[in-house]
C-alpha cells in the first residue's frame, strides 16, 4: 500500500523551533515529488513547497520561502519540514503529499497531518 | 503565480440533487506537453484531503461516477450529479501545470 506517515503533534512555545517528517512506503520514494501543505484554522490549503528527495531539488512558494525549511533524506524515505522562531500565528494542520507522476500528474497520496499548535 | 479563485455555492444542497463548483486561474493552465494539470480534491471534516480528479476531468482511483470534471484554459468546473451525505467538506481546485503549486480558496459543501 502506498502511504504517507507524518510524525505526532506537537505543542511548542513561541521563539521554539520544529521539524515535521513524512515517511513514505510502498513505491520508490525518491522519484516522485513530496509537498507540504499548511492548513490554518477555518483558512483553506496554502502550498508551501516541494522536493524532490532523489536529488533534493526544493521548490518553495514566494509566500513561505525564508520561512522554512523543506529537506529529505532519501536513504531514511523521509522528508522533513523545519519550522523556526514559532509564532502563535503558525498554528496550523501541516500535509505532505506526493506529486503524482506521469498521467497522474497531481497531488494523489496524502499524509494524515500533523498538527502543531504554538501557545505561550 | 497562478491564482486560483473559487465561487462559492449560494446555499445548502439537497440529498440527491445536483452540485457545481467554479474554478478559475488568473492564466492558461494548458502545459506545453498538451495537458492541463487542473485537480479537484475533497477534503471531508477532520481528514486530509482526498484527491477526486484530475487533468480537468480524470476520476481518480475509487471516486464515484457522481463527481465529474470538465472546462479547459482558465474555466473549470466541478460537477455531483446527485449530493450525497458523505460529500459534505470543502472542495478545492489546484492546479499543478506551473511551481509554485496553488490552491483554490475552496467552496464548502453542506446539505441542506
Amino acid at each position: 500500500e502506498v502511504q504517507l506517515v507524518q510524525s505526532g503533534a506537537e505543542v511548542k512555545k513561541p521563539g521554539e523551533s520544529l521539524k515535521i517528517s513524512c515517511m513514505g512506503s510502498g513505491y520508490s520514494f525518491s522519484t516522485y515529488w513530496i509537498g507540504w501543505v499548511r492548513l490554518m484554522p477555518g483558512k483553506g490549503l496554502e502550498w508551501m513547497g516541494i522536493i524532490y528527495p532523489d536529488d533534493s531539488d526544493t521548490r518553495y512558494s514566494p509566500s513561505f520561502r525564508g520561512q522554512v525549511t523543506i529537506s529529505a533524506d532519501k536513504s531514511l524515505r523521509t522528508t522533513y519540514l523545519q519550522l523556526s522562531s514559532l509564532k502563535a500565528s503558525d498554528t496550523a494542520i501541516y500535509y505532505c503529499a506526493r506529486l503524482g507522476y506521469g498521467d497522474v500528474y497531481a497531488m494523489d497520496v496524502w499524509g494524515q497531518g500533523t498538527m502543531v499548535t504554538v501557545s505561550s | 503565480e497562478i491564482v486560483m479563485t473559487q465561487s462559492r455555492l449560494s446555499s445548502p444542497v439537497t440529498l440527491g440533487q445536483p452540485a457545481s463548483i467554479s474554478c478559475r486561474s488568473s492564466q492558461s493552465l494548458a502545459h506545453s506537453d498538451g495537458n492541463t494539470y487542473l485537480s479537484w480534491l475533497q477534503q471531508r471534516p477532520g481528514q486530509p484531503p482526498r484527491l477526486l480528479i484530475y487533468k480537468i476531468s480524470t476520476r481518480f482511483s475509487g471516486v464515484p461516477d457522481r463527481f465529474s470534471g470538465s472546462g479547459a484554459g482558465t474555466d473549470f468546473t466541478l460537477n455531483i450529479s446527485r449530493v450525497e451525505a458523505e460529500d459534505v467538506g470543502i472542495y478545492y481546485c489546484m492546479q499543478a501545470t506551473q511551481f509554485p503549486l496553488t490552491f483554490g480558496g475552496g467552496t464548502k459543501v453542506e446539505i441542506k
